[in-house]
């Protein structure tokens, strides 16, 4: 079945470093791919996507990498911050949205 | 717009009984995702609604089930619940997939509801 990898599961790092999570998929018929924040007690948030047609995105300290060929795609923060700190899910969604794969989250700290 | 809501927002039941639970999409939204969240688990996929049809199910046992209604409100159900039916159940709700390849939908996640079996 489908099914989306996600490394690390925790990752530590200091105030103003980057952190890079990396997700492998396994349906290829995936092509839209969001990137969740959830907050300690709050609901999951969308930060970035980018869609299949897409080598690379953007948004300020946030960008998202993807590689169709390997079926990979990474998120990457730059100059992180300590409300960086929160859980960060990938997920793959196949065409029409009708059904989209977590990955099984990375617990991101920002030490200060 | 108001947000996705969910109620109950906590619920705590025994082994063997049922529950329903309810989600309020965002207006216009018509699309509905039901997600588990356990520790460790990530988010499960559950099912898919539009226009009160399933469209895709998620590798969840027949006691998990789901409908949508004509305003797009959906409500999934546990029957005979087990202990490892506690979770946290999150619906989320997107602007429509027609099922065409230019149909990318964000999804806004609701605050969730809480079930504890006891």
């Amino acid at each position: 079945g489908e099914n989306v990898e996600q490394h690390p599961s925790t990752l530590s790092v200091q105030e103003g470093d980057s952190a890079v999570i990396k997700c492998t998929y396994s349906d290829s018929a995936s092509n839209y791919f969001p990137w969740y924040k959830q907050e300690l007690g709050k609901r999951p948030q969308l930060i970035i996507d980018i869609r299949s047609n897409v080598g690379e995105k953007k948004d300020q300290r946030i960008a998202v990498t993807l590689n169709k060929t390997a079926k990979h795609f990474s998120l990457h923060i730059t100059e992180t911050q300590p409300e960086d700190s929160a859980v960060y899910f990938c997920a793959a969604t196949s065409w029409g949205g009708f059904k989209t794969i977590f990955g099984a989250g990375t617990r991101l700290f920002v030490k200060a | 717009k108001a947000g996705v809501t969910q109620t109950p927002r906590y619920l705590i039941k025994t082994r063997g009984q049922q529950v329903t639970l309810s989600c309020s999409p965002i207006s216009g939204h018509r699309s509905v995702s039901w997600y588990q969240q356990t520790p460790g688990q990530g988010l499960q996929f559950l099912f898919e609604y539009f226009s009160e049809t399933q469209r895709n199910k998620g590798n969840f046992p027949g006691r998990f089930s789901g409908r949508q209604f004509s305003n797009s409100r959906s409500e999934m159900n546990v029957s005979t619940l087990e202990l490892g039916d506690s979770a946290l159940y999150l619906c989320a709700s997107s602007t429509p997939g027609q099922g065409d390849r230019s149909s990318y939908n964000e999804q806004f996640f609701g605050p969730g509801t809480r079930l504890t079996v006891l």
